[in-house]
């Protein structure tokens, strides 16, 4: 079946400090999203990138598109505590009607 | 604000019970989706639904899960005979190769 792994599984980090996330899907995407689920909260779209080696940034963001549409990153910039949750990737397979989801990772931030 | 609206928040069932979890959109949409999410872990697709037919499932929708839009409005997914691995956040959400948009869930909590 389809893989999408990202590391880490948990970051903690001190207020301020930049994260960084990594996804890998086991094969080519059409294109890839990212979510933040907070605590006891739903999944949340926070960006889709359709072009390979394509990079967005909002605000203290910045998305990336591999090359090879087979991986992604997130980074944030100078953590807030706000930025407490845990980020995935997705990406859809088949006929776009099935999406799978990264292993997330879980960011802590301490004030 | 969520742009679909699940039914109940939280249902507890005993083991070897039936239950049915419900999702009104907003808006009028095509596209539907389930997913579960055990407690911790990621966000797993279950099917996805367009048109009043399924149009994808993943390999853990078997013949325990359905779904249907009986009345045209609501969008159901049953499980049948419930068992107590089914204990989790059912989410529903709209969207095709797009963003998708989560409901907040129904806690399903199997005894």
């Amino acid at each position: 079946g389809q893989q999408v792994m990202q590391i880490p599984q948990y970051q903690h980090v001190q207020e301020g400090e930049d994260f960084t996330t990594y996804c890998n899907s086991s094969t080519t995407l059409s294109n890839i999203q990212w979510y933040k689920q907070r605590p006891g909260g739903h999944p949340v779209f926070l960006i889709q990138l359709v072009k390979s080696g394509e990079v967005k940034k909002q605000k203290r963001l910045t998305f990336q598109f591999g090359e090879a549409k087979k991986n992604s990153s997130l980074h944030i910039t100078a953590t807030q505590t706000t930025d407490v949750g845990t980020y995935f990737c997705a990406g859809p397979y088949g006929n776009f009607n099935k999406f799978y989801f990264g292993s997330g990772t879980k960011l802590n931030v301490k004030p | 604000e969520p742009e679909v609206t699940q039914t109940p928040s939280h249902q507890v069932t005993q083991m070897g019970q039936e239950v049915i979890l419900r999702c009104v959109p907003i808006s009028n949409h095509l596209y539907f989706y389930w997913y579960r999410q055990i407690l911790g872990q990621k966000v797993e697709f279950l099917v996805s639904f367009y048109n009043n037919e399924i149009s994808e499932k993943s390999e853990i929708f078997d013949d325990q899960f359905s779904v249907e839009r009986p009345d045209g409005s609501n969008f159901t997914l049953k499980i049948r005979s419930t068992k107590l691995e089914d204990s989790a956040m059912y989410f529903c959400a709209r969207g095709s190769n797009q963003p998708q948009h989560f409901g907040d869930g129904t806690r399903l909590s199997i005894l």
